[in-house]
């Protein structure tokens, strides 16, 4: 079957980087994407990766090495307002998505 | 504001009863979907449309009968749901669907608990 595997939760100080990683399992591969949930809210689109290596678009970074399945999401300078569920999906053979459950980032002062 | 709108954003029903969730993008997107979110578990697709019509329909119990009257508005009607039907329903619309999709663009969701 088709799997993806993210943190259920992760906690992490106001101004310091995370690191939020999706591994994965599908038929065939067209694209990883990032979404943000805020909660209540809708998802946003935050990054997309095709190829391997960082795809920087401010303070958020994302990594894609499709020999190992692996995807990460950096989040720098970290705010109050990056509090929220990072959603991983990928796009299979079909160009069907599949989802990750999501990992909730917590933010501390 | 994503240019998605679902209406209403929270909806509370009985197993009996019957209502509809509504959806409306002001994209100019040819593909619309209906997910479900249930806590702590992926986004469950249900219906995906491509320029009206219905592309995908991914074992979605009978309860539950999307329309699609053009390709700006998505409906979900509801009849005789069950008590684990309770959840987020999302809305989302694409510019094309398949290996045209690009990334999706979601509304707020409506809330949905039934007793």
């Amino acid at each position: 079957g088709q799997n993806i595997d993210q943190p259920t939760e992760m906690t992490a100080t106001e101004g310091a980087i995370v690191q939020i990683n999706c591994t994965y399992q599908t038929s065939g591969f067209n694209g990883l994407f990032w979404y943000q949930q805020h909660a209540g809210e809708a998802p946003t689109f935050l990054s997309y990766n095709v190829l391997d290596g960082l795809e920087e678009k401010g303070r958020f970074s994302s990594f894609l090495s499709r020999s190992k399945g692996y995807s990460y999401l950096l989040l720098k300078e970290l705010q109050m307002k990056d509090s929220a569920s990072y959603l991983c999906a990928v796009r299979d053979s079909n160009y069907q998505l599949i989802w990750g459950a999501g990992t909730k980032l917590i933010i501390k002062p | 504001e994503t240019g998605v709108t679902q209406t209403p954003r929270h909806l509370v029903m009985g197993m009996t009863n019957k209502k509809s969730l509504k959806c409306e993008q002001h994209l100019g997107h040819n593909a619309m979907y209906w997910y479900k979110q249930s806590a702590k578990k992926p986004l469950e697709l249900m219906f995906v449309y491509n320029f009206k019509e219905q592309t995908e329909n991914n074992s979605v119990p009978s309860r539950f009968s999307p329309e699609c009257p053009n390709s700006s508005h998505l409906f979900l009607h509801l009849h005789t749901l069950q008590p684990e039907d309770s959840a987020l329903y999302l809305c989302a619309s694409s510019p094309t669907s398949g290996d045209g999709a690009g990334e999706l663009f979601f509304g707020e969701g409506s809330r949905l608990t039934v007793l």
